[in-house]
């Protein structure tokens, strides 16, 4: 089984829909994380959290929000979709305990479609 | 300087050739590097880390340049399953990791 799941795989949604992506870890890694990518662009962080009671804005949280439910589920929700939304949504984790530098451990993604 | 550049390629190799790419990246201060592989559509996955001058496994060697700020990731041997886009990964301060736009590897028979 993944260590780390996302539902939906796909989803096509419309103009101001609200809709929540989920992420499921079995790591037991405290830090939890959500990315969306775009064609030509890099990973981008929309939020990000290093335990259940911490919650971060990343470097474009504008139009998102999450919930960290427990250590292993942190949600992802658009509250009103809109189309430049459109894109591939990551949930990642990672061990601080590990040392120097975190490897990151990716979910498979969703893939977003906002008409 | 963007925080992490690199040559979005693609380039394209015949089987058993050496390639190398490059990344620069622009905080002096970063003291670990990843190079993660991405396959089409798929999600990232880690290929090496970079702590000190350099990292070798198997094929894949990565070297770092702390004076120029850029680190490399040479692979030799090329084989058709190495087609995939190198990501090029810098930790920015405490809390988060820069991602480069990646690099594009088509090896052909």
């Amino acid at each position: 089984d993944a260590d780390v799941t996302q539902t939906p795989r796909n989803r096509i949604t419309k103009t101001g829909k609200r809709i929540m992506l989920e992420c499921s870890q079995t790591k037991g890694h405290d830090r939890m994380y959500w990315y969306r990518q775009d064609p030509g662009l890099g990973l981008q962080l929309i939020y990000y959290s290093f335990d259940v009671k911490d919650i971060n804005k990343g470097e474009i949280s504008d139009g998102y929000s999450v919930s960290r439910q427990a250590q292993a589920k942190f949600s992802l929700s658009l509250e009103s979709a809109i189309p430049n939304q459109t894109a591939l949504y990551f949930c990642a984790t990672s061990d601080p305990n590990k040392g120097a530098g975190e490897t990151q451990y990716f979910g498979p993604g969703t893939r977003l479609l906002v008409l | 300087r963007k925080e992490v550049e690199q040559d979005p390629g693609p380039f394209n190799v015949p089987e058993g050739a050496t390639v190398a790419f490059n990344c620069t990246y622009s905080n002096s201060a970063s003291q670990s590097f990843f190079w993660y592989r991405q396959d089409c559509r798929k999600e990232p996955k880690l290929l090496m880390s970079v702590y000190s001058s350099g990292n070798e496994d198997g094929r894949f060697t990565a070297q770092l340049n702390r004076a120029s700020q850029y680190i490399s990731l040479l692979i030799r041997d090329s084989k058709l399953s190495d087609s995939a886009t190198y990501l090029c990964v810098v930790p920015w301060g405490f809390q988060k990791l820069v991602f480069g736009t990646g690099t594009r590897l088509l090896v052909s028979p």
